[in-house]
């Protein structure tokens, strides 16, 4: 039931800005857009939230447009140990369930 | 920050036996608990949601007599897999909300690689 589109993959030379899109058009007011990252044969790993405005922390930065419908996640220099599938979750459940779309798999190239 | 603890990280058990899979919050209470099934090369599948004190609430397509989940605690739940066939190999990881925490505190567990041979 994910609401989210994101491209299969995507390479990044290492000490550069990686972003990654993701387009979740029916997106309702409340909902939040979580970016989540999965290193290989581990959990997930919480990376970022926003609702309306950009956010930044320590790992990365979330451009969400006016509009809602789309978000890029920023992260500002990419190292070797940034290589994982890169998460864009939109849907919350009735019971605050998540929902995983297909995620991005980036590979940040040395 | 939230911990999630999962074990075991993997486990091999034979065609037909069962096996039980623990999740817990290590510094907090966890009134809901959630558990995703991924096999390789695909993403996280929501298999169900755990409640403590009640009946979990499980995704459409999952048999719940042979996921059993039991969430008995406020730090511990757990998912039994019930006569396991290879098809049931397949990488489970558990997820606990902690209201406090980043992100409205939605914590994975770092997963259990089971094969059934």
């Amino acid at each position: 039931d994910a609401k989210t589109t994101q491209p299969p993959s995507m390479d990044c030379a290492e000490g550069r800005a990686a972003n990654l899109p993701c387009n979740h058009s029916t997106i309702s007011g409340n909902e939040y857009v979580y970016w989540y990252r999965q290193i290989h044969s581990q959990g997930p790993q919480y990376i970022i939230h926003g609702l309306k405005n950009n956010e930044t922390n320590e790992m990365a930065s979330l451009i969400i447009t006016e509009d809602r419908k789309s978000s890029t996640l920023i992260l500002p220099h990419a190292t070797l140990r940034d290589t994982a599938v890169y998460y864009c979750i939109v849907r919350v459940g009735a019971g605050n369930q998540f929902y995983f779309g297909t995620g991005t798999s980036l590979t940040v190239i040395p | 920050g939230a911990v999630v603890s999962q074990h075991p990280s993997w486990v091999i058990c034979k065609s037909g036996t069962s096996v039980k899979i623990e999740c817990r919050s290590l510094d907090f209470q966890a009134t809901t608990m959630f558990w995703y099934r991924q096999f390789p090369k695909q993403s996280l599948m929501l298999m169900a949601t755990s409640n403590e004190g009640s009946k979990a609430t499980y995704e459409q397509g999952v048999e719940k007599d042979k996921f059993l989940i039991n969430h008995a605690s406020l730090t511990l739940s757990t998912l039994t897999v019930t006569s396991a066939h290879p098809e049931d190999s397949s990488f489970y990881i558990c997820s606990a909300r902690d209201i406090g925490g980043p992100g409205y505190g939605y914590t994975f567990g770092s997963g259990t690689r089971l094969t059934v041979v």
